[in-house]
């Protein structure tokens, strides 16, 4: 299996900051590669795929970069309503596999 | 706008089979342009991709489980459906359904709402 560790696993931020998050593959997973948030109690929302493509409706201040096994998740100013879990996902290989999630927090 | 609906019990004792069913609505469960997946999640920890479907009925199984799990499609009621036999606690999460597009790079598009399934006496 392909594993997926996301750094860091939580971090505190003030609305307005950049944020990056990254997530690193165990092998190339070339561009294979979605991003999704998720808020407590609710399903996660895709946010990128293909390492770099925005999913309709999502704003664009996310946007995502890499490929290999470096990919980072970035947004450019963060919103209130972007305090949430952030997963990485590759569909790469069988089977499917996600990060562990970085919690984004108000600081 | 598609919705995807998980139902199912809550609660399975240990040993038994855990039983769910997701309803399309918006779209056709049979159009040919989508593989059908489960995903589960227990409390405060990651996402684990079950497995999925796809209508022609072609399946592909997380290894982990694969012994256990059994995904079926229903197209004349538009739903999909998702069988783990030999429940342990362990199981005990929360499962979504969602939908992964057939063509272009695979990604889980739309998600139900997720379910609570407990494992327990």
């Amino acid at each position: 299996d392909i594993q997926m560790t996301q750094s860091p696993s939580s971090l505190s931020a003030y609305v307005g900051d950049r944020v990056t998050i990254t997530c690193r593959a165990s092998q190339s997973i070339s561009t294979y590669l979605n991003w999704y948030q998720q808020k407590p109690g609710k399903a996660p929302k895709l946010l990128i795929y293909a390492a770099s493509s925005l999913q309709s409706g999502v704003p664009s201040r996310f946007s995502g970069s890499g490929s290999g096994t470096d990919f980072t998740l970035t947004i450019s100013s963060l919103q209130p309503e972007d305090f949430a879990t952030y997963h990485c996902q590759q569909s790469y290989s069988f089977p499917r596999t996600f990060g562990g999630g970085t919690m984004v927090e108000i600081k | 706008q598609v919705q995807l609906q998980e139902s199912g019990p809550g609660l399975v004792k240990p040993s038994q089979t855990l039983s769910l069913t997701c309803t399309v609505s918006g779209g056709s469960i049979s159009s040919g342009s989508y593989y059908w997946s489960w995903i589960r999640q227990p409390a405060g920890k990651g996402l684990e991709w079950i497995g999925r479907i796809y209508t022609g009925g072609s399946t592909n199984y997380n290894p982990s489980l694969k012994s256990r799990v059994t995904i079926s499609v229903d197209t004349s009621k538009n739903q999909f459906s998702l069988k783990l036999n030999s429940v342990t606690a362990a199981d005990t999460a929360v499962y979504y359904c969602a939908r992964d597009p057939y063509y272009g790079s695979d990604r889980f598009d739309y998600w139900g709402q997720g379910t609570l399934v407990t494992v327990s006496s």
